[in-house]
């Protein structure tokens, strides 16, 4: 069975700054990574993805994530947070599924709280 | 409309009403998912609709009751509920290869209160 665990469950962090998100993954089957981004009253949306091929991945605003096979992590950062990012961040692993479609399992989620 | 849509956004009813939450998505996909978001946990997964055949049931209570009629559409009826179900249910969509690499695309989902 596939899993994912945030370790951290809020991050303040102060605009300008850099940030880390945290996560770290199980699974048994090839690995595909999801970050997603949950701004207030909204669906989730992509950040970034991997797939295979180069272990740094560079996704939308600004955020990059790194995959660590080794150590089983898939870490969101961004080298200067703006106070826009202020949201719920999850990370997620993906598998196939045997009838069609594919089945993401989430972590519990970082909320993100950029300040002045 | 673009992407995902999902009607309605708010919704309150009683543990002995009967509601339809209804998700609609413009993107070509042929598969469908119904998630539930509850405060604390992780999104679940519940539904799994491909070329409008259910492929995924993650042993969700018999008063969710989805319905599929097509690639485009994707409904869950509900009736006697219970509080816990309270929750943002969120609607998805994506390519159906089954190989794990395609993204999904989310809607907004509607916020269910059960009184």
């Amino acid at each position: 069975a596939q899993s994912v665990t945030q370790l951290d469950s809020q991050v303040p962090v102060f605009e300008e700054a850099p940030v880390e998100l945290r996560c770290n993954y199980s699974s048994s089957v090839s690995v595909y990574l999801f970050w997603y981004v949950q701004y207030p009253n909204q669906g989730l949306q992509l950040l970034l993805k991997y797939l295979s091929g180069s272990t740094l991945v560079k996704g939308i605003n600004g955020f990059e994530a790194e995959f660590n096979k080794s150590q089983t992590s898939f870490h969101l950062r961004k080298p200067s947070v703006h106070i826009s990012d202020t949201a719920e961040y999850f990370c997620a692993v993906s598998e196939g599924l045997t009838g069609g479609g594919n089945k993401l399992t989430f972590g519990t989620g970082t909320q993100l709280k950029v300040e002045l | 409309e673009t992407g995902v849509t999902q009607t309605p956004r708010h919704l309150v009813m009683g543990m002995t009403n009967k509601k339809s939450l209804k998700c609609e998505q413009h993107l070509g996909h042929n598969a469908m998912y119904w998630y539930k978001q509850s405060a604390k946990k992780p999104l679940e997964l519940m539904f799994v609709y491909n070329f409008k055949e259910q492929t995924e049931n993650n042993s969700v209570p018999s008063r969710f009751s989805p319905e599929c009629p097509n690639s485009s559409h994707l409904f869950l009826h509900l009736h006697t509920l219970q509080p816990e179900d309270s929750a943002l249910y969120l609607c998805a969509s994506s390519q159906t290869a089954g190989t794990g690499d395609y993204e999904q695309y989310f809607g907004p989902g509607t916020r269910l209160t059960v009184t």
